[in-house]
């Protein structure tokens, strides 16, 4: 069966610092991935999603990148992050054979910038 | 541009109340459909998902969604709810031809026993 990781599960950071958050998904090949940012009263947006490694989409500008080095690692990223960056950030991986596929989330990382 | 709307912020009731959750969204083509839940402490999972042929569509624990195309809605419902369904509800919509779903804010569902 498919799992989904993302780790770390909670992080504090001070402002300015860089990002890192990692996402792996396991028991599947070549699927899509996404990250999408939750906050409160704000449902969840779409970030970055790749149909590929090494292909990211960019949903929102902003302070933040993504990258895909593997098929199946889809890393968020940050050089310098702002207090507005704090929210949780969730990663989903859906297979690729189309839009009426049921996207599985994974269980989040909950990022405070102080 | 696509949307998604629910107007239902945050939703209080007892236990064996009915529910029904709004959503309206805006696309003009053809769409595909879901609600998500997440509950206290866990991930974000699929609860139901219309794609075409019966609007109304059943999924989990109970529930089960009607898609009126007329009125650009795909409102959640349950006949009798359970403490266990405190949850938030997340309605979703994408285009036919794309993989990228847009959520709505979500509604905050809290049953009461």
């Amino acid at each position: 069966s498919q799992t989904i990781h993302q780790w770390p599960a909670t992080l504090v950071q001070p402002v300015g610092s860089p990002l890192s958050l990692e996402c792996t998904v396991e028991g599947t090949s070549n699927p899509n991935l996404y990250w999408y940012r939750q906050a409160a009263g704000r449902g969840l947006q779409l970030l970055f999603y790749s149909v590929g490694i090494g292909q990211i989409s960019s949903e929102v500008p902003q302070n933040l990148s993504a990258s895909r080095p593997q098929d199946r690692q889809f890393i968020l990223s940050s050089k310098k992050l702002l207090l507005s960056d704090s929210g949780f950030y969730l990663c989903a991986w859906s297979p690729t054979s189309g839009s009426q596929e049921t996207q599985y989330f994974g269980p989040g990382t909950r990022l405070l910038v102080l | 541009a696509q949307s998604v709307s629910q107007h239902n912020h945050h939703v209080i009731l007892s236990e064996a109340a009915s529910l029904e959750l709004g959503c309206n969204y805006s696309y003009g083509g053809t769409v595909n459909l879901f609600w998500y839940v997440q509950y206290p402490g866990q991930h974000l999972q699929l609860l139901l998902k219309y794609f075409s042929g019966d609007p109304l569509v059943k999924g989990i624990k109970g529930f089960e969604a009607e898609f009126i195309k007329s009125k650009f809605s795909f409102n959640l419902r349950k006949p009798s709810v359970q403490w266990s369904d405190t949850a938030e509800y997340f309605c979703a919509v994408n285009s036919y031809n794309t993989d990228k779903l847009i959520f709505g804010t979500g509604t905050r569902l809290q049953v009461f026993p």
